[in-house]
């Protein structure tokens, strides 16, 4: 079965470091999201793109957060300079989107964030 | 989009069929019902979705009332891998279009 992957699947790092978290959506699949769950606040919607071009981050911390889509094969969702109330779990998920297509979105099995 | 209530957590034994509540009573006509679940340590897991019809897929079938305000994911044979926390979630458009909006779920626990 086609997948998300996510790497890495588990960070540890000090405040302060730079965080970068890596996805590879579903072949064939034209949408990308990042979502972080946290016991407090559950599962979250951070941002998303289609087609490459972010669509709605109005879920991210503008400050140290920025999501990217260097290629169609690759998303990054980077933290600089990282905090403690960084920590959680960081989900992909990828999607396709054509005009009226129905298709649910998939998500990979997360990147696990500690920052001490 | 419209919001969801699900009861918090729901027993059954093994081997039974799972009966998922989900009220929905603010759905508009072109909102769409998913389910997914979350298994501990891992993503949450596409189960299936619908509009107005009944629907059924290897995993589960889809129950929604005809007046579509409230809807039942059944698990026919729960296994104690069936044990997760289960979303129902009504969204707009296509699920892989917008990004989801997840609530607190059931915590479903399947008894040995």
């Amino acid at each position: 079965d086609a997948r998300v992957t996510q790497t890495p699947r588990h960070k540890v790092t000090e405040m302060g470091q730079e965080v970068t978290m890596r996805c590879q959506p579903i072949l064939g699949h034209n949408t990308v999201f990042w979502y972080r769950q946290t016991m407090m606040q559950g599962l979250e919607l951070l941002a998303y793109f289609r087609n490459r071009a972010p669509l709605d981050d109005s879920g991210m911390p503008k400050d140290r957060f920025s999501a990217e889509m260097p290629d169609a094969t690759l998303a990054t969702l980077k933290i600089q300079p990282s905090e403690p109330r960084d920590s959680a779990v960081y989900f992909c998920a990828s999607g396709l989107w054509v005009g009226r297509t129905n298709q649910p979105q998939h998500f990979g099995d997360g990147t696990r964030l500690s920052i001490l | 989009d419209a919001k969801t209530t699900q009861p918090p957590s729901m027993d059954c034994a093994e081997g039974r069929a799972a009966n998922l509540p989900c009220n929905h009573s603010t759905i508009s006509g072109n909102e769409y019902v998913y389910w997914y679940r979350q298994i501990h340590s891992q993503g949450p897991q596409y189960i299936i979705h619908g509009l107005k019809n009944n629907e059924t897929n290897e995993m589960a079938s889809l129950i929604i009332t005809e007046d579509r305000k409230s809807s039942t994911l059944i698990l026919p044979h729960a296994t104690l891998r069936d044990t997760a926390v289960y979303y129902c979630i009504v969204r707009s458009r296509g699920g892989g279009a917008d990004g989801l909006t997840f609530g607190k779920g059931t915590h479903l626990i399947i008894q040995p």
